[in-house]
């Protein structure tokens, strides 16, 4: 199975700072990453598919890069809604499989 | 808009089935697969299969045969997850989620299980 690997596992953000994640593939994937926020007793929520996609009404300080093995999402301008865990996920090939989340937390 | 609505919370012991339902609205349910994805607590996203609820067609993740059996039931526009022998391994929250061919897109809210006697 194709592993994904998230980094970092935290961070601890200021509002209005620059926010960059990691998402490595452990084999090429092409552009099949997605990005899922998931806020506090929430389910997931697509932000990002097809390596850089914005989904529909997801805001433009959201932006989602990478191709092959290596992936981030920048958030351009870190709001106090954003705080968050941030899943990235492949589905090149099955099964589908995520990243084990990097947490936003608020400094 | 669509909505996938999930039943609620079980409580169940261990070693006995539990039977979580998601009843989709706002399209045509033959039209999407229907994938299942399982969260412990604390931790990342595991996908466990999906229905094609056109056909009945299944696909699952090698680590969840025969402990998840997905059905669908068109005349409602239900899909269903039966988890058999549970242990506390099983306990976590369990999402449907609609699927366009790139990515999980909808999700629903989530049922969670818990295994205790």
């Amino acid at each position: 199975n194709i592993v994904m690997t998230q980094s970092p596992k935290s961070m601890s953000m200021s509002v209005g700072e620059r926010v960059t994640l990691s998402c490595k593939a452990s084999e090429n994937v092409g552009t099949y990453v997605s990005w899922y926020q998931q806020k506090p007793e929430q389910s997931p929520k697509l932000l990002i598919y097809g390596a850089s996609n914005r989904y529909t009404g997801v805001p433009d300080r959201f932006t989602g890069s990478g191709s092959a093995t290596d992936f981030t999402l920048t958030i351009s301008s870190v709001q106090a809604e954003d705080l968050a865990d941030y899943h990235c996920g492949q589905s090149y090939s099955y099964p589908p499989t995520f990243g084990a989340g990097t947490k936003l937390e608020l400094k | 808009e669509v909505q996938l609505q999930q039943s609620g919370p079980e409580l169940v012991k261990p070693g006995a089935s539990v039977k979580m339902s998601c009843k989709a609205s706002g399209y045509t349910f033959t039209s999407y697969v229907m994938h299942w994805v399982k969260q412990k607590p604390g931790q990342g996203l595991e996908w466990i299969g999906y229905i094609n609820p056109y056909n009945d067609g299944t696909k699952y993740n090698e680590k969840f045969k025969g402990k998840a059996t997905l059905t669908s039931d068109k005349s409602s526009s239900t899909a269903y997850m039966e988890l058999s022998s549970l242990t506390s391994e099983d306990s976590a929250v369990y999402y449907c989620a609609t699927y366009d061919g790139y990515c999980f897109d909808v999700w629903g809210a989530g049922t969670t299980v818990t295994v205790s006697s």
